[in-house]
């Protein structure tokens, strides 16, 4: 079965990076857009691009772009997020979510979550 | 892109149908069929219920349809149960396979 476990959760400073993983199983990881999303606690869900693990070939939301960067290792069937310049409104939860079909926006498979904490 | 516009919460009672409305624009829900539904329950992940406007997740109950006209989808649930409580988000594609969601719906079963 399609599976995502994404990495534990991150404390961070403000003004500093975070890099999300997420590791695939169940299926080939270069058939199928990997896309990351985000909750802050009680809001709603933010969308933040997507990777194509074949190409990796990228696209962000105008808010994120410049400052998320979405790579893989597909020898190892995971994904990455990474997100810099941290304030305390980038603390969320981040998803990683697979694609219903090889592209688009549909998620229809996703990771457990990573919080994500931005404090002094 | 703004969110999609959703009612912040509904109710209804069990055995009842209820709607969540979404609000786009032509440049989203309105310029194309590419609209989803997704019911997240505290704590979990969302799940994806609803694509192509009004087709249903293998193993999706026939009690979730989905709907659009013009710049406005539509989520209907039909003999409400008290499993169905929980947050409720529709998505639209926008450009470069790229979405955006709306703004989240509270269904509260009485």
């Amino acid at each position: 079965q399609v599976q995502l476990v994404q990495s534990g959760a991150e404390v961070k400073k403000p003004g500093a990076s975070v890099k999300v993983s997420c590791k695939a199983s169940g299926y080939t990881f270069t058939d199928y857009d990997i896309n990351w999303a985000r909750q802050a606690t009680g809001q709603g869900l933010e969308w933040m691009g997507w990777m194509n693990p074949n190409s990796g070939n990228t696209g962000y939301a105008q808010k994120f772009r410049g400052r998320v960067t979405m790579t893989r290792d597909a020898s190892i069937r995971t994904a990455y997020m990474e997100l810099s310049s941290l304030t305390s409104e980038d603390t969320a939860i981040y998803y990683c979510a697979r694609a219903l079909r090889r592209s688009g926006s549909y998620l229809a498979y996703w990771g457990q979550g990573t919080v994500v904490t931005v404090s002094s | 892109q703004s969110a999609l516009t959703q009612p912040a919460s509904v109710s209804g009672s069990p055995g009842q149908s209820i709607t969540i409305s979404c609000t786009g624009t032509s440049s989203d829900i309105g310029a194309h069929n590419y609209v989803s539904w997704y019911q997240q329950h505290p704590g979990k992940a969302p799940k994806l219920i609803i694509y192509d406007v009004s087709d249903r997740s293998s193993g999706v109950s026939n009690r979730f349809s989905g709907s659009k006209s013009g710049n406005t989808a539509s989520l209907t649930i039909s003999g409400l149960q008290a499993e169905d409580e929980a947050d409720y988000y529709c998505s639209s594609y926008i450009t470069g396979s790229l979405g955006v969601f709306g703004g989240g719906t509270k269904l509260t079963v009485l």
